[in-house]
């Protein structure tokens, strides 16, 4: 299967920890995004990237969090000293461009800090 | 910035029902993408149906349409047929400087 792969599904972590999430998006897309969602609400958007380059970020993301995509292919969304507000699903999406606006999304990477 | 609105926290349908879901939306671009998505239980998010927003013909996949009001900003989703499978949680989304916004979402669950 070619689509959008994130881990891991789950992490459960203490707060004060870092962590770190990894999307593989679909091998030919060139945008790839980060979203968050809680529980019972739409996603919100974090952070887009075209190629390697980070081209928005949403005020959502605090100096906490990073993302990376070093190379244009996988990228890293790395959370430190997290917060129990930051549990949510971790979402990622990728699309080509010129964007018919359609996002491929992955199943998400689930994080409860405790 | 954009907003999405989506009135109905859940909706249920019997099987074979047709079920519709309203949305609206706020923005002063004129040109624009919005779009349903489909989220099962515990499955990744998928596209319905998607419309251009200077197309005035009302998008069509299968048993999904739209109703697309520009002046009034609405984009409503007409599921037919209900089928068992059609249960999950619906966005409606806008698109515009290539991200999505999204609603709330409608948890849809359909009766057999």
């Amino acid at each position: 299967d070619t689509g959008v792969s994130q881990d891991p599904r789950h992490k459960i972590t203490k707060r004060g920890q870092n962590v770190t999430f990894r999307c593989d998006p679909i091998s030919e897309h060139n945008r790839l995004y980060w979203y968050r969602q809680t529980l019972g609400q739409g996603p919100e958007f974090l952070t887009y990237f075209q190629n390697e380059a980070q081209l928005e970020k949403s005020r959502l993301l605090s100096d906490r969090f990073s993302a990376e995509r070093p190379k244009g292919s996988f990228s890293t969304l790395e959370i430190q000293r997290t917060e129990q507000g930051d549990s949510a699903m971790y979402l990622c999406a990728s699309s080509l461009t010129p964007n018919t606006g359609e996002l491929f999304f992955g199943e998400g990477s689930r994080l409860t800090v405790l | 910035a954009q907003t999405v609105t989506q009135s109905q926290p859940e909706m249920s349908v019997q099987e074979a029902e047709t079920v519709t879901l309203s949305c609206t939306y706020d923005t002063s671009e004129s040109n624009y993408y919005l779009f349903w998505y489909k989220q099962p239980p515990s499955r990744q998010m998928i596209l319905v149906i998607r419309q251009e927003a200077y197309k005035q013909q009302n998008a069509t996949e299968n048993r999904f349409s739209v109703n697309f009001q520009k002046a009034a900003k609405s984009f409503s989703l007409k599921i037919s047929d209900s089928q068992l499978g059609d249960t999950a949680m619906y966005f409606c989304a806008f698109m515009n400087d290539y991200k999505l916004s999204f609603g709330a979402g409608t948890t849809v669950t359909v009766r057999a």
